[in-house]
């Protein structure tokens, strides 16, 4: 168990609706970060937050929004789904703001399935 | 840019045979860091090892055991003695200084009784 808790673990919808994830750190981590993981794409990190700011972003689509806390927690917002949206969602922490040298704890993921 | 490549997409061996993870990283900088990550039937990753570019020790543990060379760009990873609770999807990670982590395709390794 890494310390990362994310819900729900699973999540079933429809095309054009909008759903919401969320992620707790670590204790004591600062920056969160959200990637996807698709069969064909593989990880694909999206984006980090670190102390309730925006830090670095990957491959974010623009229906795609994200935001961190007061508390550390943070939700990702995925807007006019899509079938290809259909993927694991994982967040991770680490305790700083992400430097090279930081190790990414992962949450247990949220499997999205778009019908 | 960076790129990490494990060029075995699934390996299967018989319990208590040795298997070795391949990976292979391509960087300009001097400084960064090589991850690996394990993410079993369940579903989650689980960290295993961080190695900087300066350390080019090999490290040990367990039944775990990582081989960095820097002179080939590699990381590679063996499992001595496999076990079924070795199956799983092996990811190597690579990360540069003001860069976001950057994985591997990934090596699915199914461990027979």
């Amino acid at each position: 168990d890494s310390g990362v808790t994310q819900t729900p673990k699973h999540l079933i919808t429809a095309t054009g609706q909008r759903v919401t994830l969320r992620c707790s750190p670590r204790s004591g981590d600062l920056s969160v970060y959200w990637y996807q993981q698709s069969l064909d794409q593989g990880l694909q990190f999206l984006i980090q937050y670190y102390n309730g700011e925006e830090r670095a972003k990957g491959n974010i689509l623009e229906r795609f929004s994200a935001q961190q806390f007061p508390d550390l927690h943070s939700e990702l917002n995925l807007s006019s789904l899509e079938l290809g949206d259909s993927a694991l969602y994982f967040c991770a922490s680490s305790v700083g703001s992400g430097g090279d040298q930081e190790t990414q704890y992962f949450g247990p993921g949220t499997r999205l399935l778009v019908l | 840019a960076q790129k990490v490549t494990q060029a075995q997409t699934e390996i299967s061996v018989v319990e208590k045979e040795d298997v070795t993870l391949d990976c292979v990283y391509e960087t300009r900088d001097t400084t960064y860091y090589l991850f690996w990550y394990k993410q079993p039937p369940s579903g989650e990753l689980v960290f295993l090892i961080r190695r900087n570019s300066f350390d080019e020790q090999n490290e040990i543990s367990g039944r775990y055991s990582w081989n960095f060379q820097k002179s080939t760009s590699s990381f590679n990873f063996t499992i001595t003695a496999s076990q079924v609770v070795d199956s799983a999807v092996y990811f190597c990670a690579l990360r540069v200084y003001g860069q976001n982590f950057v994985f591997g395709p990934g090596t699915r390794l199914s461990v027979l009784p």
